[in-house]
């Protein structure tokens, strides 16, 4: 059973609102990862990190940023919410030399009005 | 670089019938292969895994081969069931640097119905 958790689960907001998605997991996994998830099921690496102190954008631009402060935590925030950044966003985490399992938070849809 | 392609849902079936979702990728070196299935309102989990050439990986009676020669690893399953229906996406990892990155294929919604 993973322990990964997304906080909130569903959110709607307003325009030009700062939100912060929390992702907290359990498993004491080096590696964290935010994915966006489309309407059409296609799934887009926004940011990933090896460690505490360790950020990386992924494949797909995005203007959210993220911190590792913990272990444990690895929240994404947008200062400034709009309409485009309607979407799921899912937290992952793996142990760091893993052979490619990642265990997924259920998380959280975003929209904003 | 990497990829995935799957082929586009939705797939529809009877419950009983018998499954084939198809997944080719693209790697520069010599990948793991994974399926991972999203039920609704969930987040994705693994469902099977594969890291080396004709290595079968199955799990709740779905199968799949990593066929090398193919560049292939589709899933089946031989009688589905309406607990099946969830979007199934299938993903390559290759080792670099600092470990495993996952390249997920575009997903394949599946629907049973009874």
């Amino acid at each position: 059973e993973a322990d990964i958790y997304q906080t909130p689960r569903y959110l709607v907001i307003g325009t030009g609102k700062k939100i912060t998605l929390e992702c907290s997991q359990t498993m004491g996994h080096d590696k964290m990862y935010w994915y966006q998830q489309d309407p059409g099921m296609e799934l887009h690496l926004i940011h990933y990190s090896y460690g505490v102190n360790s950020t990386e954008k992924g494949d797909l631009s995005s203007e959210s940023t993220v911190s590792r402060i913990r272990t444990e935590h690895f929240p994404l925030t947008l200062e400034s919410a709009r309409p485009s950044h309607t979407s799921q966003y899912l937290c992952a985490s793996s142990a760091y030399r893993n052979t490619g399992e990642l265990f997924f938070g259920e998380g959280s849809r975003l929209t904003v009005l | 670089g990497n990829s995935v392609t799957q082929m586009e849902g939705p797939v529809t079936l009877s419950e009983e019938a018998f499954l084939t979702i198809n997944c080719t990728y693209t790697a520069t070196g010599y990948p793991s292969l994974f399926w991972y299935v999203q039920y609704p309102g969930e987040g994705l989990q693994l469902l099977l895994k594969a890291t080396k050439a004709d290595d079968k990986g199955s799990n709740k009676g779905f199968e799949a081969t990593y066929r090398k020669e193919t560049t292939s690893f589709h899933l089946e399953k031989g009688s589905v069931q309406v607990s099946d229906s969830a979007v199934y996406f299938c993903a390559l990892s290759e080792t670099h640097n600092a470990g495993n990155m996952l390249t997920f294929g575009g997903g394949t919604r599946l629907m049973v119905k009874p």
